[in-house]
C-alpha cells in the first residue's frame, strides 16, 4: 500500500489551466477505473471533485476535469479562479478492497 | 442531504484504546459502504478500514491491520471504529466518509467533519 507520487505544488495566475498528475502503477491506477480527486481547503474538509477517473459529481464546476493514461491519473483546473486555491489529493482503488491516497498537491492561484 | 458526524476522538497514551462513531442521516444507511479516512497533523490523506452495508466484510490498511475494527449498527445509523494498541503515530483526524453503494467503495463522499484522536504520553 505505497502512496501514490503527486508534486508538492503546482502554481497558475487567474483565467490559466493547471494540471496535476498523479503517478501509481499497476496495481492500481493501471490496474482500475477508480480514480477519484479530493479538494480540500485549509481547515476544511474533503470534497469529491473527481470518480471513477473522469466522472464529475453533481455541483462541480466543469472546469474540473481528470483522465488517465497508463498508471498516471490527472486533474486539470481550466479557467483557474481565486477558490481554487486548495490542496488536492488522488485516490485510487489497489486491489484486495485497499485503497491509496496520493501526498497531496497544493495548487496556488497567482 | 446526507450528513455525517463523528465523536469519541480524545487524548489516550500509547497502547490505550478509543472508540469513534459516526452518526450518518439523510440516507438509507444500510445501502452504502463506510469508511475511515485520517489525516495526521499537517499531513496527508490515509485511508484506514471499510466496511460493506451489511456489515458483512471489512477492510483494513497494513498500518492498523489486528489493531483497529471496523463495524456498523445499521439499526443505529452509525460506523465504529474500535482503535487497540493505539501507536503515537495514529495521531490524526479520522474521518467517516460514504462509498458508492451497498457493495462498493469507489468512492469517500461526503466526508464528516471528523475527530481528532492524540497519542501521546
Amino acid at each position: 500500500q505505497s502512496a501514490l507520487t503527486q508534486p508538492r505544488s503546482v502554481s497558475g495566475s487567474p483565467g490559466q489551466s493547471v494540471t496535476i498528475f498523479c503517478s501509481g502503477t499497476s496495481g492500481d491506477i493501471g490496474g482500475y477505473n477508480l480514480v477519484s480527486w479530493y479538494q480540500q481547503h485549509p481547515g476544511k474538509v474533503p470534497k469529491l471533485m473527481i470518480c471513477d477517473v473522469t466522472m464529475r459529481p453533481s455541483g462541480v464546476p466543469d472546469r474540473f476535469s481528470g483522465s488517465k493514461s497508463g498508471n498516471t491519473a490527472s486533474l486539470t483546473i481550466s479557467g483557474l479562479q481565486a477558490e481554487d486555491e486548495a490542496d488536492y489529493y488522488c485516490c485510487s482503488y489497489a486491489g484486495s478492497y485497499t485503497w491509496v491516497f496520493g501526498g497531496g498537491t497544493k495548487v496556488t492561484v497567482l | 442531504e446526507v450528513q455525517l458526524l463523528e465523536s469519541g476522538g480524545g487524548l489516550v497514551h500509547p497502547g490505550g484504546s478509543l472508540r469513534l462513531s459516526c452518526a450518518a442521516s439523510g440516507l438509507t444507511f444500510s445501502n452504502y459502504a463506510m469508511t475511515w479516512v485520517r489525516q495526521s497533523p499537517g499531513k496527508g490523506l490515509e485511508w484506514v478500514s471499510s466496511i460493506i452495508g451489511n456489515g458483512g466484510r471489512m477492510f483494513y490498511a497494513d498500518s492498523v491491520k489486528g489493531r483497529f475494527t471496523i463495524s456498523r449498527d445499521n439499526s443505529k445509523f452509525s460506523l465504529y471504529l474500535q482503535m487497540d494498541s493505539l501507536r503515537v503515530e495514529d495521531t490524526a483526524i479520522y474521518y467517516c466518509a460514504k462509498g458508492k453503494s451497498a457493495g462498493a467503495v469507489d468512492r469517500f463522499d461526503p466526508w464528516g467533519q471528523g475527530t481528532l484522536v492524540t497519542v501521546s504520553s
